[in-house]
């Protein structure tokens, strides 16, 4: 158990809708990432913040946004869904902005 | 365009042979490589980490040797076992950034 929570694990939704994943980092670390896992692929970046403020930008889409709340969690919205925006999307935490990444299990999304 | 890539997709080895996972990197500005495990159904776990600075580092059962001369960074697992069976992403960190970019993976099939 990396100590990083992710809800939900599974989340299945129609296209042209909106979904919020949720990440609870590891206590005590300041940093939230999110990747996105798609089906042979690897992990690609999405954003991350740190204490709250946003500190790097990946390839996430304009459809997608993020934040970080002051309790430090984090939540992704992903918008006017599409087919292949089914993927894992992964939230990660670190204690500072750099080192070990420690993974959340993952939350499935699949666009029907 | 810069990227982290692993040379096979797939490898598969006899329980108990030594394993190597291979991995090139075009970004020489990284300072910083980490080897992660996923097992099926989870997010990827830390293996190993190593700084530009070194060239070899050890832990229990796996090794990881940088060579910046030709940007290639390999995993050795010893006597691997079939609890080693995952896929195995290489990632890098540029000096310039904060988030790990992740190579696609190898599939690690340990064989009895």
């Amino acid at each position: 158990d990396s100590g990083v929570t992710q809800t939900p694990k599974h989340l299945i939704t129609a296209t042209g809708q909106r979904v919020t994943l949720r990440c609870s980092p590891r206590s005590g670390d300041l940093s939230v990432y999110w990747y996105q896992q798609s089906l042979d692929q690897g992990l690609q970046f999405l954003i991350q913040y740190y204490n709250g403020e946003e500190r790097a930008k990946g390839n996430i889409l304009e459809r997608f946004s993020a934040q970080q709340f002051p309790d430090l969690h984090s939540e992704l919205n992903l918008s006017s869904l599409e087919l292949g925006d089914s993927a894992l999307y992964f939230c990660a935490s670190s204690p500072g902005s750099t080192g070990e990444l420690f993974f959340g299990e993952g939350s499935r999304l699949t666009v029907l | 365009g810069e990227s982290v890539g692993l040379h096979l997709p797939t490898l598969s080895v006899q329980e108990g042979d030594n394993s190597i996972i291979n991995c090139a990197y075009s970004n020489s500005a990284s300072d910083y490589f980490i080897w992660y495990k996923q097992e099926s159904g989870k997010g990827p776990q830390f293996i190993i980490d190593i700084r530009s600075n070194m060239d070899k580092r050890q832990g229990q059962r796996v090794t990881v040797l940088l060579n910046k001369t030709v940007k290639h960074l390999s995993l050795q697992i010893a006597a691997t076992q079939p609890g080693d069976s995952a896929v195995y992403f290489c990632a890098e960190r540029p000096n310039s950034g904060y988030a790990l970019n992740f190579g696609k993976g190898t599939s690690l099939l340990v064989t009895p």
